[in-house]
């Protein structure tokens, strides 16, 4: 099973500045079949990457991914009030497994 | 717009088992694989298995494998998932997800969108 292992646990950052989240894979990722999400308390997850890079519908262009192999990274450019929450990264090369989550927080 | 509605709260003894729905609308039901996903309060999500509406085919985790079964009725375009042999770990929120259109799933894709809003299963003597 491929284990994902997100860090920082915790990111504490102001409104407008840049968060860099990232996770890393036990074993390389096939194609990147890799996937980010959000979840806001109390609410169900929601897609906003997919394939390591891809936005998925309706997600604004701050939103961005990279990576491939073992490392992957999320990037939000400007923090809005709405983006702080807890995001998951998912890869589905091999079976499907999910990291543990980075939390954004205000700071 | 595409929504996937599922039941609501369940408490369960340990040994019992729970049967929960995903009701789809707004697409085609038979043409996206239906996966169930449970999350342990402060946990990551954590994958049970896939279903294919159209041929009923499903891939369990191998961590549910004996224990967990997932259906359809593609006459009212619900999914189910019935978790057996409950025991006090099975306590989470258990959500339904769909997943990518069948062309894009069979090049390997398997992203999880949109998801239910999820259903509290309690296991508890």
């Amino acid at each position: 099973e491929i284990v994902l292992t997100q860090s920082p646990g915790t990111l504490s950052l102001s409104p407008g500045e840049r968060a860099t989240l990232s996770c890393r894979a036990s074993q390389s990722v096939s194609s990147s079949y890799l996937a980010w999400y959000q979840q806001k308390r109390g609410q169900a997850p929601r897609l906003l990457i997919y394939d390591a890079s891809s936005r998925a519908t309706g997600i604004p262009d701050r939103f961005s991914g990279s990576g491939s192999g073992t490392d992957f990274t999320l990037t939000i450019s400007r923090l809005e009030p709405e983006d702080f929450a807890v995001y998951y990264c998912q890869q589905y090369g091999s079976s499907r497994t999910f990291g543990q989550g980075t939390k954004v927080e205000i700071k | 717009q595409v929504q996937v509605v599922q039941s609501g709260a369940e408490v369960k003894k340990p040994g019992a088992s729970v049967k929960v729905s995903c009701k789809s609308s707004g697409y085609t039901f038979t043409s996206y694989d239906i996966n169930w996903v449970r999350q342990a309060t402060g946990q990551g999500p954590e994958w049970m298995g896939w279903m294919n509406p159209n041929s009923g085919n499903t891939g369990y985790a191998q961590k549910f494998q004996g224990r967990v079964t997932m259906t359809r009725n593609t006459s009212i375009s619900t999914a189910y998932m019935e978790l057996s042999s409950l025991r006090s770990e099975d306590t989470a929120m258990y959500y339904c997800a769909r997943g990518p259109p069948r062309n894009i799933a069979a090049s390997g894709s398997h992203w999880f969108d949109p998801w239910g809003q999820g259903t509290l299963v309690t296991v508890s003597s």
